[in-house]
Formats: structure tokens, sequence, C-alpha cells
């Protein structure tokens, strides 16, 4: 089974609204994750990088203000796109690291599609 | 430059033929590679990791890494349709708090025929 829950799957709203999206590790303590977005047809690029307790680190280009970072607790991470337009559609995608990590312990939720009218 | 490119392909093979996909890197920090797969609109599937210079093999997958030549590689042994995907190639610091943090490659279109 999924080791790493991501919700909604597919969000459609309007422009101007604010979506939560939400990643959780659910057999172990993640206290570092990562959202990633994937535009139609394009790779994966980082867009934050999310831990435990402290502020969220974002890659150069991203708004931090429109896209907020909470990771309160071990096994959750949020990303909130606030007022949403409709460059914001995409694919956005968590993923986590699991604990003093082999590796390959890098673990993937199965995406949210965000649709802005 | 792109710190990871791979060949955006599509690549077209026949079922039960090799098909080999390739992925070079600018950085040097790199250490670990991933291959994953992805379906349309489905998040990626990891299919193999290597961090070590040689081969690594896993059923019908080979992965291979050469950190002088900064090249990344993964051959489908015996192709099916099934395999038809595309593939990212990523790279991410070896250890660290940088550990997680993937680099991909813009994916190269695997389409396996009948």
């Amino acid at each position: 089974g999924a080791v790493v829950s991501q919700h909604p799957s597919r969000v459609i709203c309007k422009s101007g609204t604010s979506v939560k999206i939400e990643c959780r590790s659910l057999d172990f303590q993640a206290t570092t994750m990562f959202w990633y977005r994937q535009f139609p047809k394009q790779s994966l690029m980082l867009m934050a990088t999310s831990n435990e307790g402290s502020k969220a680190t974002y890659e150069q280009g991203v708004e931090k203000d429109k896209f907020l970072i909470n990771h309160a607790s071990l096994t959750l991470s949020t990303l909130t796109v606030t007022s949403a337009h409709p460059e914001d559609s995409s694919f956005y995608i968590c993923s986590a690291r699991a604990p003093k990590g082999r590796f390959e312990k890098l673990f993937f939720g199965s995406g949210t599609q965000l649709s802005v009218l | 430059q792109k710190e990871v490119e791979q060949n955006s392909g599509p690549l077209s093979v026949p079922e039960g033929a090799i098909a080999s996909l390739n992925c070079t890197y600018s950085d040097r920090g790199s250490q670990s590679f991933f291959w994953y797969r992805q379906y349309s609109g489905k998040s990626p599937e990891l299919i193999m990791f290597i961090y070590s210079n040689g081969d690594k093999e896993d059923g019908r997958f080979t992965a291979q890494l050469n950190k002088a030549s900064q090249y990344v590689s993964l051959l489908i042994r015996d192709s099916q349709p099934s395999d038809s995907a595309t593939y990212l190639c990523a790279g991410t610091n070896a250890g660290g708090t940088s550990y997680g943090k993937l680099t991909f490659g813009q994916g190269t279109i695997l389409t396996v025929h009948p």
C-alpha cells in the first residue's frame, strides 16, 4: 500500500480561491518532505523543501507568499496555493524522505491535479 | 545548461527488444540517481536507484552509472507494451540535508509496440 498519502487527487476551483493539498507519511516520520510541480508534457520541478518545525526552503522563482507550506507534524505537510489563477493549474506532487535513509527511501504521493478556472 | 538531460525521444522499440534510456548530468555533487516511470496523469514510480559506478540489475532492468563521464543509463530487457511510459532520470546529493531534493531530467517517452 501507499506509504505517502496525498489529498485531494483532483481539485477544480475558481480563480482567486485558495486550495490546500495534504501530504501524509503513513508509516514513518518524515522530517523532510518535498513539493514538486509538473506542467503538461514537462518534467517535475522542485518547488520547495518542507522541514518539520521550521520554515520551508523555496526554490528560485517560487513565490513563498503564494505557495504556503506548513509542516507542523512529523507526518503531515500541507501546500496551500493562495489566490489561485489559471496559470497555477498543474500537477502537484509531494515526496517524503524516510529518516536515516537508505538511499532508496524517498516516497512519492499520488499527486494532485489542480485546475483553476 | 540543464543539470540533468535526457533524450526526449520518443523512443520506439518492438516488444521483446532492449530499450536503452540515457541521461547525463552536470552537477558533480549529484551522487545518487533514480529512474522513475510515469504514466500519464500519475505520480512517478521508482524503478531503480544507483549510487555506485557500474551496473545494477533488478529483473528486466539494468541501471548503469559512470561518474567520470557523468552518465546514467537504464536498460529494459524484453520490453513489454506495459513498459510504454515516460521515464524520468533524477539525481540528488549523496547525503545530508540535500538528500532527496531531486533534479529531474525532462523525461524520455518510450513506446513498446507489439
